[in-house]
């Protein structure tokens, strides 16, 4: 199994600003996802993140809000850029081993 | 498009009781199943998952769920609740064949109460 963590493990920011969310695997895995889980809501997928390639986003997400990094095969990060109060949730990373889906602890933002 | 339904957003049990918590999804492919356990303030734990071979699954704290392809199905289900039952269950199948692309369709979710 993938032992996933990230950092944050929490913040509460102001409108306008950005958070950058750190995502580290223990093992080099080819893709990395990232999910968000609204108050209340299910788990939605944000985007896959390639090693050396730039990231696929999901329809309703795109990259200037939710920029993301994956500079080697253990580790990205996702920024929540110009934030508003609707981007509160819990931001979860997400890699794929085993025929398994393995989720971090989540990132719980609250914004103000 | 593949979707999942859990019925019920919220279920409550006595401790001791059968817990059984619905799931139904649409696939046009052989799905992968999934069941997370969310406790407060905590990440998506694996409870159990299908992919093929046996239909009825063993997972972790004593849950099970049996996939039945006729009715499209994947209940969890556990003979006997404990107060440390009680968490935020999630219903999730995959998107795409052997989970080639690393996205999970998840359900609403299901929380679940258990009362002493």
């Amino acid at each position: 199994s993938a032992v996933i963590s990230q950092k944050p493990s929490r913040d509460i920011c102001q409108r306008g600003t950005s958070l950058t969310i750190q995502c580290q695997v223990d093992s080099q895995v080819t893709m990395m996802f990232w999910y968000r889980q609204q108050p209340g809501q299910s788990l939605t997928l944000i985007a896959t993140a390639n090693q050396g390639s730039e990231a696929t986003y999901e329809s309703g997400f795109v990259i200037d809000k939710f920029p993301i990094s994956r500079p080697n095969l253990t580790f990205s990060t996702l920024t929540v850029s110009n934030m508003s109060p609707e981007d509160s949730s819990i931001y979860l990373c997400s890699v794929t081993g085993s025929g398994t889906q393995y989720f971090g602890p989540g990132t719980r933002l609250l914004v103000l | 498009a593949q979707s999942v339904t859990q019925l019920g957003s919220h279920v409550s049990v006595s401790e001791g009781a059968l817990v059984l918590l619905r799931c139904n999804y649409s696939s046009s492919v052989p799905p992968y199943l999934f069941w997370y356990v969310q406790y407060p303030n905590q990440g998506l734990q694996l409870l159990l998952k299908y992919t093929t071979g046996a239909t009825l699954v063993k997972g972790i704290n004593g849950f099970e769920a049996e996939f039945k392809k006729s009715e499209t199905s994947f209940h969890l289900t556990k003979p006997s609740a404990h107060m440390s039952d009680a968490a935020e269950y999630f219903c999730a199948v995959s998107e795409g064949v052997r989970l080639n692309t690393g996205k999970l369709i998840f359900g609403q979710g299901t929380t679940l109460q258990v009362k002493p």
